[in-house]
């Protein structure tokens, strides 16, 4: 099956500093990578994905990375700000989102 | 429009017991997952079930079994509990060919 790394497991910035998060996938049949954002507490919530046939995706201060060849793809958060201290998971997956793979989460603090 | 409702919240059981676990999708959405959320390997997809059927099966013992009604609601039954099942048992309800998974609060399972 689908196995997703996810690097690194904890990062810490200033606010206003970018942030980038990456993940690896195995099975080069994935062809939907979706980010979700998990506040303390509460439940996943769709941030911004990609699909296989687009390199790159934006949404204000949010931007998608996928390299199909190297099987990777990396999101990037600009300028920074506290409410996006979060726990961040990415994902892949051949069907779509009723069948999801995730990495093992990376930790972002934003530091005032 | 409802979100995603998990029933109950919490549970606290002893090995070797079993236990149900309910989902309530968004009206409208047929496709039902599950996913095991632990500390140390974040989201593990479970199952999957679209009308009634399962669809797609994640990596996990037979223990794990569930069922969809028709009314699209869906349950998860963890048989002969042990101590590494306590977690987090989340829920996501999709449309067919959707591309957002949407997040139920999840039922904290702890087994003693």
């Amino acid at each position: 099956g689908e196995n997703v790394e996810q690097h690194p497991s904890t990062l810490s910035v200033q606010e206003g500093d970018s942030a980038v998060i990456k993940c690896t996938y195995s099975d080069s049949a994935s062809n939907y990578f979706p980010w979700y954002k998990q506040e303390l507490g509460k439940r996943p919530q769709l941030i911004i994905d990609i699909r296989s046939n687009v390199g790159e995706k934006k949404d204000q201060r949010i931007a998608v990375t996928l390299n199909k060849t190297a099987k990777h793809f990396s999101l990037h958060i600009t300028e920074t700000q506290p409410e996006d201290s979060a726990v961040y998971f990415c994902a892949a997956s051949i069907t779509g989102a009723n069948n999801l793979f995730f990495g093992t989460g990376t930790r972002l603090t934003v530091i005032p | 429009k409802a979100g995603v409702t998990q029933t109950p919240r919490y549970l606290i059981k002893t090995r070797g017991q079993q236990v149900t676990l309910s989902c309530s999708p968004i009206s409208g959405h047929r496709s039902v997952s599950w996913y095991q959320q632990t500390p140390g390997q974040g989201l593990q997809f479970l199952f999957e079930y679209f009308s009634e059927t399962q669809r797609n099966k994640g990596n996990f013992p037979g223990r794990f079994s569930g069922r969809q009604f028709s009314n699209s609601r869906s349950e998860m039954n963890v048989s002969t509990l042990e101590l590494g099942d306590s977690a987090l048992y989340l829920c996501a309800s999709s449309q067919q060919g959707g591309t957002e998974a949407f997040f139920g609060q999840g039922t904290r399972l702890t087994v003693v």
